[in-house]
Parts: structure tokens; sequence; C-alpha cells
């Protein structure tokens, strides 16, 4: 069964402080992995995406790893502000679907004190 | 517009009622998708639109919902005979070309049902 598993289920850290969330899946085959921002009361943003041949990919101060033999990814956020504040989304897609249909986790709920 | 748009923000029924949803996805963009987010739960997949061809309809939970898309651009999701369980965040999302695993999805803000 194809799942995507998301830890810690929510976080609170302060300001300024780094933090690593962690996504295991069971998809496969396994096409993509996708990290999404979703702000309370909004639609899911892309921060990053990466395929099966990437092991790291950055976005300003979001950093995701991926490792395709253990099928886990983490999504590190540098630095942390107040902003940041969301619902973190680990989304993978299944190869074998031609229409992009994707698994989603349960996400991390991350919220920054000041 | 910029991005996709969906009305109702809000939408407080009775159990029983009809209600419907609508998604007016970023011009242009040939792929649409219907996504269901129950409170402290992921994203459940409901229907996606490709263009002209024939709506994937897998993810409907049930025979109460249905969805269309007129003229390849807004969508409507319709649910018959509200239950309770029903009440969540409907999400809409359109992604450019083929829609396929490489194509980015851009969502809606949702609509929050909510069932009594």
């Amino acid at each position: 069964k194809n799942q995507v598993e998301q830890s810690p289920q929510s976080l609170i850290i302060l300001e300024g402080k780094n933090c690593t969330l962690q996504c295991n899946y069971t998809v496969s085959p396994f096409s993509n992995l996708r990290w999404y921002k979703q702000d309370t009361g909004r639609g899911p943003v892309s921060l990053t995406i990466m395929t099966f041949s990437e092991n790291t990919k950055s976005n300003g101060r979001y950093t995701a790893t991926l490792d395709a033999d253990t099928k886990q990814s983490s999504l590190h956020i540098t630095a942390s502000q107040l902003s940041d504040s969301a619902s973190y989304i680990c989304v993978v897609t299944d190869r074998g679907s031609t229409l992009g249909r994707l698994y989603f986790g349960r996400g991390t709920q991350l919220t920054v004190w000041p | 517009g910029a991005g996709v748009s969906q009305s109702p923000s809000n939408k407080v029924t009775e159990k029983g009622k009809d209600v419907e949803l609508r998604c007016d996805p970023i011009s242009g963009h040939t792929a649409l998708y219907w996504y269901r987010q129950s409170l402290g739960q992921g994203l459940e997949f409901l229907i996606y639109f490709q263009g002209n061809s024939a709506p994937d309809k897998s993810g409907l939970p049930s025979d109460r919902f249905s969805a269309e898309r007129t003229g390849g651009s807004v969508s409507t999701l319709t649910i018959q005979r509200t239950q309770q369980e029903d009440s969540a965040v409907y999400l809409c999302a359109s992604s450019s070309n083929s829609g396929g695993p490489w194509e980015t999805q851009y969502f809606g803000p949702g609509t929050r049902l909510l069932v009594l």
C-alpha cells in the first residue's frame, strides 16, 4: 500500500533556531518527492521537488534531502522565522501513474515562537 | 487571475442538503484536481480532469460525489445528500501541459465545508 508518513506531527521552536522534519514513504515505483508549505487557511505551495537521482536540494533557508534507498526524506529549515509557522507536507508521486497521482503525508505543524 | 480561486470560502449546510463547490483554475492550465483534507488528515485525492479526456474519478468516496468541468476551465464539485463526515476542506489544484508527475500543482485556498 502506498503511504507517506511524516514526523513529528507537530513542532514548536524559537525564532532563529533550526529544525528538521522527516518523511518516510512506501510509494512505488517512485517518481518524485515534493515538500509543500501550507499556511493556515491557504492552499499548499510547493517548496522543492526531488527526483530519484537527487540527494539534496535547497530553496533559500529550506534544504531537502532524499535517500531513495531507504525511502526517506527530510526538510531542514535554517534560522527559522515567524513566517515559517505552517504545515509542511511531504508528497510523493507514483511513477507508474501517468495522471500525476500524488500521495500526501498528514503534515508536520511547525510553530515558530518569538 | 493570478492563481487558483475557489468559492465559497466557507459553507455551512444541513445534513441531507446538496452543495456545490466551484474552482477556477489558472488560465491555460489543462489539468485540474480536487482533493479533500479532513481535520488532522492528509490530503485525499478525489478526481482529476485533463483536457477533454474522461476524468479519473477513482478517488470519489461515494456516488454522492460528482464533478464536472465545463469548457475545459471552471469545475464544480457537487456533494449530494451531505453527511457530517463530508465536513472537510475541499482543495482544488491545477497544472499546465500534461499534468503528469513532473508538473507542479498550484492549489487554491480551499472551501471549508461544515455539515451540521
